[in-house]
């Protein structure tokens, strides 16, 4: 099976600073990614798919890069909102939909 | 508007079964498929399988083979998520999501992203 290894696992930044998390299959997957932020006690919500493709009502601080093997999620100004944990997720096959451990991000 | 409602929280004891509904409203239920992720207390996304609402083809997890099943009731517009043998170790919030992309084609060899997620249905296994 294929593994997804989001890295850092967590993460503590300020209002307004640009932050990047990593996301690293061990084998190619094209570009069939996808990116959810979960807040606290709430449902994830879909960011990002195809790697790099903006979900409808989604702030333009967020955008996704990468194919292949290595990805990456940005959020360009960090908001208050953004408190959140955001996970990658694979889904190059229709057996196999794994998602990525997890990156908590929280405000300095 | 487009939504998904799942039924209420469960107990249950060692070995025995759940079963959780997810009932779809605002869409086409059979033009889209459903998969089930579940979230232990504190830990990350587990996606567990998916089924198609157009035939009821179902994928299944590995580690869950054999202990789940995945229906549909086109006619409620209703998934449901059957999980035998339950462990502690089962103790979860479970989720239903809808794939981001109508079926185009039948047979597929590839997953989507979930746009649109149910509130989650905790599940507790205890003795």
């Amino acid at each position: 099976d294929i593994q997804m290894t989001q890295s850092p696992s967590s993460l503590s930044a300020s209002v307004g600073d640009r932050v990047t998390i990593t996301c690293r299959a061990s084998q190619g997957i094209s570009n069939y990614l996808a990116w959810y932020q979960q807040k606290p006690g709430k449902v994830p919500k879909l960011l990002i798919y195809a790697a790099s493709t903006l979900q409808s009502g989604v702030p333009s601080r967020f955008s996704g890069s990468g194919s292949g093997t290595d990805f990456t999620l940005t959020i360009s100004s960090l908001q208050p909102e953004d408190v959140a944990t955001y996970y990658c997720q694979k889904y190059n096959s229709a057996w196999d939909l794994t998602f990525g451990g997890g990156t908590k991000v929280e405000i300095k | 508007q487009v939504q998904l409602v799942q039924s209420g929280a469960e107990v249950k004891k060692p070995g025995a079964s759940v079963k959780v509904s997810c009932k779809a409203s605002g869409y086409t239920f059979t033009s889209y498929g459903i998969s089930w992720v579940r979230q232990a207390p504190g830990q990350g996304l587990e996606w567990m399988g998916w089924i198609s609402a157009y035939n009821g083809n179902t994928n299944y997890a590995q580690k869950l083979q054999g202990r789940v099943t995945m229906t549909t009731d086109t006619s409620t517009s209703t998934a449901y998520m059957e999980l035998r043998s339950l462990r502690s170790d089962d103790t979860a919030v479970y989720y239903c999501a809808r794939d981001l992309s109508m079926i185009v084609v039948v047979i597929t060899t590839k997953g989507d992203a979930f746009d649109i997620w149910g509130q989650g249905t905790m599940v507790t296994v205890s003795s």
